[in-house]
């Protein structure tokens, strides 16, 4: 079982939808939650950041981080045919070589006119 | 540059060959990191280097993979004895320092990677 799971999608849905991505995790010992957007034969760009439990809002991005649950949210309100990416989650503990994050599948995203 | 810049963006090899792949962090980045994606695949973490301490060596596949950071600078990726299995995207990163704070100012810049195929 890998250390963190990411339902890859794809995921279709028309512009102005809410679209939910969510990653679940094993290792406890996580701290630091991130969210990657990956265009097509790009580099990931960092989105959202967040450390340890609670919720984090950036304009019409929001992360949740349930440690109790471990899953972690990235919510995409009044989506845009812009935000069609690849979306990766990515972690890493306080404990571990902090350049080592630990990354999902990524699920891929289609937002559509 | 702006930019962590890669090269070759793109590499054909033949396998049993040796490659080398070049990455440019963003100037004063003390961190540099090495991933590697495969088809459909996140990331995978290979090596870290920070400033002047050891690198964390512990994502290497195998012994054909090694890497250099040279003056605190460019980083080498290189790959002994290609297999077909190597062929994916190689992406390297950069930040301005480690660990991660919790103010998120220590953002990891990733390059545009590496595309090696294995022939």
């Amino acid at each position: 079982q890998k250390e963190v799971e990411q339902d890859p999608g794809p995921l279709s849905v028309p512009e102005g939808a809410i679209v939910s991505l969510n990653c679940t995790y094993s290792n406890s010992a996580f701290q630091y939650f991130m969210w990657y957007r990956q265009y097509s034969r790009k580099g990931p760009e960092l989105l959202m950041y967040t450390y340890s439990s609670g919720n984090k809002e950036d304009g019409r991005f929001t992360a949740q981080v349930d440690k109790s649950s471990k899953y972690i949210s990235l919510f995409i309100r009044d989506s845009q045919p812009s935000d069609s990416a690849t979306y990766l989650c990515a972690m890493s503990a306080i404990t571990t070589s902090y350049g080592k994050l630990t990354f999902g599948q990524g699920t891929i995203l289609t937002v559509h006119p | 540059g702006a930019g962590v810049s890669q090269s070759p963006s793109n590499k054909v090899t033949e396998k049993g060959k040796d490659v080398e792949l070049r990455c440019d962090p963003i100037s004063g980045h003390t961190a540099l990191y090495w991933y590697r994606q495969s088809l459909g695949q996140g990331l995978e973490f290979l090596i870290y280097f920070q400033g002047n301490s050891a690198p964390d060596k512990s994502g290497l596949p195998s012994d054909r993979f090694s890497a250099e950071r040279t003056g605190g600078s460019v980083s080498t990726l290189t790959i002994q004895r290609t297999q077909q299995e190597d062929s994916a995207v190689y992406l390297c990163a950069s930040s301005l320092f480690s660990p991660l704070t919790g103010n998120s100012g220590n953002t990891i810049y990733f390059g545009e990677g590496s595309w090696l195929t294995v022939v």
